[in-house]
Formats: C-alpha cells, sequence, structure tokens
C-alpha cells in the first residue's frame, strides 16, 4: 500500500516569510499527526487530528503556526511567519484511529530551513 | 514530557543481538511501550508494542518487567541495516491526551562489521 505523502521535502526560506506542507495520510487513516524535530531531539507532537477535528493542538504554537484536515483526508501544516527556532523536520504520521493500538505510519518529512 | 529513560548510544557487532534498555517508571497501567526507529533522513519506523506480556515479530523481540517500570528491545541478529535511533515510547491511552506519542532523545544504535 501506498505510504503516508508529504510534500515539499524541502524548503528554504527567510525568517518572517510563511510556508505550508502537505501531507496525504495512508487510505482510510481516520488520524492524522504533525509532529516537529529539532536536529538532535525525538519528534514533538504538534497537532492530532480524529478526520477532520482537532483532537489535541496544546503543543501548536498558534501565534505562528497553523493546520487544517479539510474533509478529514489530507492536511496542511502552515507557518507564518517563520522564526529562526521553527528549522526543523515536520513529520505526518497517521493511523487508523485514536482507540487503536496499532502503529503510526510516518512520512519521510518536510525539512525547513529558516536564514 | 518525553516519559522514558535511555542510554544515549549503543554499539553491536553485526550478526550479534542487540539488547537496547529503556526505563519508564512512570509509567500508567493502561499505557503501552512502543518502540520506533529512525534510520537517517527518515521517519520513524514501528517495530513493535506491548502492555504487559513479552512480545515478539519478524523484526524484534520486546522484554517488559513484571512492574512494567522497565523493558529490553531486542534485535536478535543486528545487521548493518539496523543502525538507526531507536526510541523507547510510553503511548497514552486516554483522555484529552489519547495517541499522544512522548518520543524521547532515543538511542543512537550503531551496528559495526
Amino acid at each position: 500500500e501506498a505510504g503516508v505523502a508529504q510534500s515539499p521535502r524541502y524548503k528554504i526560506i527567510e525568517k518572517r516569510q510563511s510556508v505550508a506542507f502537505w501531507c496525504n495520510p495512508i487510505s482510510g487513516h481516520a488520524t492524522l499527526y504533525w509532529y516537529q524535530q529539532i536536529l538532535g531531539q525525538g519528534p514533538k507532537l504538534l497537532i492530532q487530528f480524529q478526520n477532520n477535528g482537532v483532537v489535541d493542538d496544546s503543543q501548536l504554537p498558534k501565534d505562528r503556526f497553523s493546520a487544517e484536515r479539510l474533509k478529514g483526508v489530507d492536511s496542511t501544516l502552515k507557518i507564518q511567519p517563520a522564526k529562526l527556532e521553527d528549522s526543523a523536520v515536520y513529520l505526518c504520521a497517521s493511523s487508523l484511529g485514536l482507540r487503536e493500538t496499532g502503529e503510526l505510519f510516518f512520512g519521510e518529512g518536510s525539512r525547513l530551513t529558516v536564514l | 514530557d518525553a516519559k522514558t529513560t535511555q542510554p544515549t548510544s549503543m554499539d553491536c557487532a553485526e550478526g550479534r543481538a542487540a539488547n537496547l534498555p529503556c526505563n519508564h517508571s512512570t509509567i500508567s497501567g493502561n499505557e503501552y511501550v512502543y518502540w520506533y526507529r529512525q534510520i537517517h533522513s527518515q521517519g520513524p519506523q514501528y517495530i513493535i508494542h506491548g502492555l504487559k506480556n513479552n512480545e515478539t515479530n519478524e523484526m524484534a523481540s520486546l522484554i517488559i518487567t513484571e512492574d512494567r517500570k522497565s523493558s529490553t528491545l531486542i534485535l536478535p541478529h543486528a545487521t548493518l541495516r539496523d543502525t538507526a535511533v531507536y526510541y523507547c515510547i510510553v503511548r497514552v491511552n486516554r483522555g484529552s491526551t489519547l495517541g499522544r506519542l512522548y518520543f524521547g532523545r532515543g538511542t543512537q544504535l550503531t551496528v559495526w562489521p
């Protein structure tokens, strides 16, 4: 089966510019996650969707980050305006459902460099 | 937020068993232990998970202590392709943070020829 698709793989922007990342989860997966991974650290959850509703966005910096999952399928994560500390890999993951104890499937990530 | 403690790095000879320890002394009764690994420049990959009992699949074995405060991931015959960062994770199974995975810094496993 096709995996989690993310784009773009790489993005370089200057601070105060905006950027958007796209994620298409595995077909049929109700739960979608966005993680931020700063170099040398483990991934940190930013936001979690169940279908098109937000389940947990407690760690999302809402003054500059936003995410949506219209129609409960693919999702977009936006940063506006970007700061230097936003340089990281943004990982999208999906799973069958919140109450499933199975695995999360991760995409390859989108690497953001803010200059 | 990470609820686990792992050694920063380990190494292992190719063909030998790799035993990766993890402490999760504050784990709650219905929280699962998951292991993921991340090969350089790729997204994390699921390995195995368990609640109380030991588990085995085609990739690895998971040994959880009786008090559930620690676990060990065993790669029975490590290969060079197993070189990666291995994350031991506690998964919340209830409440407003249902499904959240708490990643720590993981263990960098290096398998040498």
